[in-house]
């Protein structure tokens, strides 16, 4: 069974600039989460999805959003990028919808570079 | 919502001895989970506890819950070079996982 598959896996943006990440959850997951990783901040809950819809959105600004397409896969974006948004992010997912509080399966993450 | 916080931040060990990190909440916890990162990795679960007082083993870890679901603690015995990594506890705040800071431990060989 594939894993959790996050792209691209490494990438460099300008301050400004716009960025997509994409996440494939296993076969099966419907519920998607991201999270941010900084040294300094441990791992920031972004938002959840689970069947096209967002449930929980962390204490993030508006130029980060995201959406889950009907296959299950996700996509996160951030527009007008600072510097403080360099991190790894990390996408994460899980069987099972309300109330189910399973293991979460992570992907290898994005490790964005904002210059 | 939920939070947990996660002690110690650090901890450096010579190879062979115990390593203990601790999370604890203000609030009962309907369960606890706990993930290991390694160096460069990603987290990867580790186990889930949800009975109180409950105690599980896992070849030299052992992982507890606490009577009252307000703390729970991850003990490693005679530490080995492959147990560095950061390790965090995480809990659900509705329909989300909220981790704790993670304790990095590195290990002296």
């Amino acid at each position: 069974k594939a894993g959790v598959t996050q792209t691209p896996r490494y990438l460099i943006k300008t301050r400004g600039q716009q960025v997509t990440l994409s996440c494939s959850p296993i076969s099966g997951h419907r519920s998607v989460s991201w999270y941010q990783q900084t040294p300094g901040q441990g791992l920031q809950f972004l938002f959840e999805y689970f069947s096209e819809t967002q449930r929980n959105k962390g204490n993030f600004p508006g130029r980060f959003s995201g959406r889950q397409f009907s296959n299950s896969r996700s996509e996160m974006n951030v527009s007008t990028l600072e510097l403080g948004d360099s991190a790894l992010y990390l996408c994460a997912s899980r069987t099972a919808g309300t109330g189910y509080t399973g293991e979460l399966f992570f992907g290898e993450g994005s490790r964005l570079t904002v210059l | 919502g939920q939070q947990v916080m996660q002690i110690p931040q650090y901890q450096h060990v010579q190879e062979g001895e115990d390593f203990t990190t601790y999370c604890n909440s203000s609030t009962t916890l309907s369960n606890i989970q706990w993930y290991k990162q390694r160096p460069g990795g990603h987290p990867v679960f580790l186990i889930q506890l949800v009975k109180s007082g409950e105690v599980k083993k896992q070849k030299r870890l052992t992982f507890q819950f606490g009577e009252a679901k307000k703390n729970s603690s991850l003990h490693i015995t005679a530490t080995q070079t492959t147990d560095v990594g950061t390790y965090f506890c995480a809990v659900y705040n509705n329909n989300d996982m909220r981790f704790g800071a993670g304790t990095r431990l590195t290990v002296k060989p």
